[in-house]
């Protein structure tokens, strides 16, 4: 197993379009998160996996975010009607159980 | 609230040790962890303490916590241009352990 898998690791997209990213977990990690990081900050909690089921939401994770985690394996995250303020790094951690969480190498939104 | 705090940057020079101070906020957190970014790059886990322990030491790394006083240290010892790196602190807060909640990170500089 290579960690957390990512992709792609760099969007670009023009605003109001809508984008997808998918994250593949390590394989036997039941947990998975997505967190979002700006220049110059920590990473930020989006929301949350417990297997297929979506336990919490940040409130940062606006309507036109979307997440889901079908069967409970690889996960994708969806913006509909990106804005500028999009524009940030989306990384994807997976765990098991309560232990620590490894991260992906991130994708890269640029809204232009 | 749910602040974990770091100060922002750390210059040292090559050989010397490295601290970088972390101060969290939940006492309920079970773990807390270091993590390393590089530019451009994902997070990686340096290390983590379980909140009963005092002390953890890994290699050049050593991990001290102030529970009393929500206190985190890592030290690096004999630290090389390659430590150079954002340092993160982290603590994992929900009810079960679901959200990681970050610091604003530490630069790290190691001058030769």
């Amino acid at each position: 197993d290579t960690g957390v898998s990512q992709d792609p690791r760099h969007k670009i997209t023009k605003r109001g379009q809508n984008v997808t990213f998918r994250c593949d977990p390590i394989s036997e990690h039941n947990r998975l998160y997505w967190y979002r990081q700006t220049l110059g900050q920590g990473p930020e909690f989006l929301t949350y996996f417990q297997n297929e089921a979506q336990l919490e939401k940040s409130r940062l994770l606006s309507d036109r975010f979307s997440a889901e985690r079908p069967k409970g394996s690889f996960s994708t995250l969806e913006i509909q009607r990106t804005e500028q303020g999009d524009s940030a790094m989306y990384l994807c951690a997976s765990s098991k159980d309560t232990s620590e969480a490894f991260f992906g190498q991130g994708t890269r939104l640029t809204v232009v | 609230g749910e602040d974990v705090e770091q100060s922002l940057f750390l210059s040292v020079r090559e050989g010397d040790s490295s601290v970088i101070n972390c101060t969290y906020t939940d006492s309920s957190s079970t773990y807390l962890y270091w993590y390393k970014q590089e530019p451009g790059a994902g997070l990686q886990l340096l290390t983590y303490i379980f909140s009963n322990m005092d002390m953890k030491q890994d290699q050049r790394l050593t991990v001290l916590l102030n529970k009393k006083d929500k206190h985190l240290s890592l030290r690096i010892a004999d630290t090389q241009t390659g430590d150079s790196a954002i340092y993160f602190c982290a603590e994992n807060l929900g009810n079960y352990g679901q959200n990681f909640v970050f610091g604003p990170g530490t630069r790290l500089s190691v001058l030769p």
